[in-house]
């Protein structure tokens, strides 16, 4: 079936520092992938998402490539600021007749000022 | 646009009782799901519903969890009885039907049961 992986957490990194969030998935056929983060108190929100083999997602200055030969989706930021702390889920979405969204298990990040 | 509105944001219960969690979605959108989040088991979906109709309720843990939607701009999640494991936040969640539409998620209901 379709799953997806991610790094446990928690991360913490000093502000500036780069950043990777490892994600890998398995699924049959060519699925959405999507980053959503969640902060504290609120419900998940969209980050970035990809839609087919090579496609680079950005925002707010994280990006991701959709990866299908390694079927990775890693989360990257070249500056983390002390504002990113927050828990970040990967995900992935196909339609089978109906759809669901599967999440990963998110990854806590922490920043240090 | 107001966004997935969720209320309560916060509901205390003692066991044994009825809670009811409401949910409006995005208006136009045509999908609505529900998820519970725990530290342990994380963000699990228990129901989604597709123009109304409820599609995979498989995630729904027991009987005592029930889901409708009557009409498009709104929905309940409603167990009854109440018991301490049911202790998590709940979210709706909205999306158009392409698999390629990301979820829009409420600020969901931390339920807490004594």
């Amino acid at each position: 079936g379709n799953s997806v992986t991610q790094m446990e957490g928690p991360v913490t990194l000093s502000e500036e520092a780069f950043l990777t969030i490892n994600c890998t998935y398995t699924a049959t056929g060519y699925p959405s992938l999507f980053w959503y983060v969640q902060y504290p108190g609120e419900g998940l929100q969209l980050l970035l998402k990809a839609t087919k083999a090579d496609d680079k997602g950005s925002n707010k200055g994280f990006e991701a490539t959709y990866r299908k030969e390694t079927t990775s989706f890693h989360l990257e930021k070249g500056s983390v600021q002390v504002s990113d702390s927050a828990v970040y889920f990967c995900a992935l979405s196909r339609n089978t007749g109906g759809f669901k969204t599967i999440f990963g298990a998110g990854t806590r990040l922490f920043v240090k000022a | 646009d107001a966004g997935v509105i969720q209320s309560p944001r916060h509901e205390v219960t003692e066991m044994g009782q009825e809670v009811t969690l409401r949910c409006k979605p995005i208006s136009g959108h045509d999908y609505l799901f529900w998820y519970r989040q725990t530290m342990m088991r994380g963000l699990e979906l228990l129901i989604y519903f597709n123009n109304n109709v409820p599609i995979d309720d498989s995630g729904m843990p027991e009987d005592r969890f029930s889901a409708k939607m009557p009409n498009a701009s709104f929905s309940t999640l409603k167990i009854q009885p109440s018991e301490p494991r049911d202790s998590a936040v709940y979210f709706c969640a909205s999306s158009f039907t392409t698999d390629n539409s990301p979820l829009h998620f409420g600020n969901g209901t931390r339920l807490t049961v004594t």
